[in-house]
């Protein structure tokens, strides 16, 4: 089945320290995106990528960092400049971020909660 | 961008039609209106989109007003399953800054009693 991974499902990183989140898809969706969700707040855009090779930040890309070096694989680095990283954050797909068909019918992964202790 | 406005709660009784509610007043004409849904501690899950026509499928309606200013959710026969967080939200227009982005708001916390 195709599909949208996140791993891992807990994280704990120490201060200081980088920590990469991966998002792999199988479903040759063009676009992919990262968002940050805090305890009862919406979501918020960290970055997002229409093609391979090329992506843009969202509203809160400060302290993170991403690559898409492949179409299947959106990495999310989370950088020691993050100051409060402790968060939910989802990984996304679509398959065209162009509205050539109206489409914004997102896949997203279980996601991943990081802990910073 | 167009931006929404729902109810922060709702409750509904098992069974029972839920309809949430969703005001999007400077929607344009190229703008659809997307929902999705979001169980605690899961990722979202699209449910339904539509431009101006009403919608169904296989989880649940979606009336636009004839205005399109504003539009209903109506999930037919709600469950417990159901309870969860109800994102209403308008697409960015084709060109602008924030084209190829959906923002989520806080949505409508629906919860389903028995």
């Amino acid at each position: 089945d195709g599909g949208i991974t996140q791993s891992p499902k807990y994280l704990f990183r120490k201060e200081g320290q980088n920590v990469t989140l991966s998002c792999e898809q199988n479903l040759n969706h063009d676009a992919m995106y990262w968002y940050r969700q805090d305890p009862g707040q919406g979501l918020r855009l960290i970055y997002y990528s229409q093609i391979v090779n090329d992506f843009q930040k969202g509203d809160i890309a400060e302290g993170y960092s991403v690559s898409r070096e492949k179409k299947e694989s959106f990495p999310l680095t989370v950088t020691s400049a993050q100051k409060n990283p402790t968060a939910f954050y989802l990984c996304a797909s679509s398959i065209d971020s162009l509205l050539r068909t109206g489409n914004y019918g997102y896949t997203f992964g279980s996601g991943t909660r990081l802990t910073v202790v | 961008d167009a931006k929404t406005t729902q109810p922060p709660s709702m409750d509904c009784a098992e069974g029972r039609a839920a309809n949430l509610p969703c005001n999007h007043s400077t929607i344009s004409g190229n703008e659809y209106v997307y929902w999705y849904r979001q169980i605690h501690s899961q990722g979202p899950q699209y449910i339904i989109h539509g431009l101006k026509n009403n919608e169904t499928n296989e989880m649940a309606s979606l009336i636009i007003t004839e205005d399109r200013k504003s539009s209903t959710l109506i999930l037919p026969h709600a469950t417990l399953r159901d309870t969860a967080v109800y994102y209403c939200i308008v697409s960015p227009p084709t060109g602008g800054t924030s084209y190829g982005k959906l923002t989520f708001g806080q949505g409508t916390i629906l919860t389903v009693h028995p």
